[in-house]
């Protein structure tokens, strides 16, 4: 089974409907991160949070809320979808930072459509 | 803070070819640096990472990475390109005492039968 969950994988909606991607994480981790991919531009964060009580707004916050309702799980919301939130969006987890424990692991990702 | 730049947004080869793909950062404190790997409709793999000690890291299928401190590189190899490699490839840096990792804009390889 993943160790880091998405759901929906693909999601199409209109123009002002609120939206919530999941994420749900087996791997233990505190840690865990909301991205968005669009083409030639990488990855920009958009909120990340290091444990239950503690959110952190990333890059790109704006326009996006998040709730982390446990340990394992991390959501993101669009209020009012617009269409230029259409967009790959990623769920990632880490461990604290420390030798053997740097990297991220991500999901398979949320391909978003807002039309 | 960190950032990364990967020099060229798409690179191609023959199969059998070298591969070479190219990362520079910009960091104030030392780095611990990334490769990751996306295939069409996935998440991103981690291929390998630089955190201390020996400069060339080798990750998985046959890719390694060398990281040079003077050049402020960290440009990902691989002798002979296969048709599986074909997927686009992410850069990515974070300072060693925290999580706030920074990726590049991605190269997306293609390999030519």
């Amino acid at each position: 089974d993943a160790d880091v969950t998405q759901t929906p994988r693909n999601r199409i909606t209109k123009t002002g409907k609120r939206i919530m991607l999941e994420c749900s994480q087996t791997k233990g981790h505190d840690r865990m991160y909301w991205y968005r991919q669009d083409p030639g531009l990488g990855l920009q964060l958009i909120y990340y949070s290091f444990d239950v009580k503690d959110i952190n707004k990333g890059e790109i916050s704006d326009g996006y809320s998040v709730s982390r309702q446990a340990q394992a799980k991390f959501s993101l919301s669009l209020e009012s979808a617009i269409p230029n939130q259409t967009a790959l969006y990623f769920c990632a987890t880490s461990d604290l930072p420390g030798q053997g424990n740097n990297e991220q692991f991500f999901g398979p990702g949320t391909r978003l459509t807002v039309l | 803070a960190q950032s990364v730049t990967q020099l060229g947004s798409h690179v191609s080869v023959s199969e059998g070819a070298l591969v070479l793909l190219r990362c520079n950062y910009s960091s104030s404190v030392p780095p611990y640096l990334f490769w990751y790997v996306q295939y069409p409709n996935q998440g991103l793999q981690l291929l390998l990472k630089y955190t201390t000690g020996a400069t060339l890291v080798k990750g998985i299928n046959g890719f390694e990475a060398e990281f040079k401190k003077s050049e402020t590189s960290f440009h990902l190899t691989k002798p002979s390109a296969h048709m599986s490699d074909a997927a686009e490839y992410f850069c990515a840096v974070r300072a060693y005492n925290n999580n706030d990792m920074r990726f590049g804009a991605g190269t997306r390889l293609t390999v030519k039968p």
